[in-house]
């Protein structure tokens, strides 16, 4: 049964660095590319970035300066961290399975906030 | 950047109504385009992928259809557990979500 999971800290104070982590069950991470997916209060879905089957990475070209995307095979887990939060970054990080983004975590809620 | 525009914003329908909610995306997308449906404190659920293909398990009154650069979600008889938002994403370059249509009951 695919699942995956995200967790981290639900409070991040401005200027410093998030870090979710996406551990997935019931497929590899070398099989089939991960996605970040974050989506402020009652607002739209955003696409952070992609880390490949391969190991390559993509991001979102508004926020490529502040990201990472990496990963632990051995242990099945892909690791989000963006750094110089501001209060616009709280919302919803959700990771979710390609190919289509066929199945998501629950996603952490993140408050950015002093 | 490829740019999604999505409309309507809000729709209200009754059930049993069709209702179709459309994305335009700001050049060709060659049909690479999602649906998606997000329940409230939920996470978004796949509908549809490439343009016109039903996951697995959704019922068959969701249906898309589309090319070039304008696509449809069409509800053909609204039941009452489909409120809900619906968020179209292209895949062709990168990935850009529609800004969301909230869907509730007249």
């Amino acid at each position: 049964q695919v699942r995956l999971k995200e967790s981290g800290p639900r409070l991040v104070q401005p200027s410093q660095t998030l870090s979710v982590t996406c551990t997935v069950s019931g497929f590899s991470v070398t099989s089939y590319h991960v996605s970040w997916v974050r989506q402020p209060p009652g607002k739209g879905l955003e696409w952070v970035g992609a880390i490949w089957k391969g190991g390559s990475t993509d991001y979102n070209s508004a926020l490529k300066s502040r990201l990472s995307i990496s990963r632990d095979t051995s242990k099945n887990q892909v690791f989000l961290k963006m750094n110089s939060l501001q209060t616009d970054d709280t919302g919803t990080y959700y990771c979710a399975k390609h190919p289509y983004f066929d199945y998501w975590g629950q996603g952490v809620m993140v408050t950015v906030s002093s | 950047d490829i740019q999604m525009t999505q409309s309507p914003s809000f729709l209200s329908a009754s059930v049993g109504d069709r209702v179709t909610i459309n994305c335009k995306a700001s050049q060709n997308i060659n049909k690479y385009l999602n649906w998606y449906q997000q329940k409230l404190g939920e996470a978004p659920k796949l509908l549809i992928y490439n343009t016109n293909n039903l996951q697995t398990g959704i019922p068959s009154r969701f249906s898309g259809s589309g090319s070039g650069t304008d696509y449809t979600l069409t509800i053909s008889s609204l039941q009452p557990e489909d409120v809900a938002t619906y968020f179209c994403l292209q895949h062709s370059s990168r990935y850009t979500f529609g800004a969301g249509t909230k869907l509730e009951l007249k």
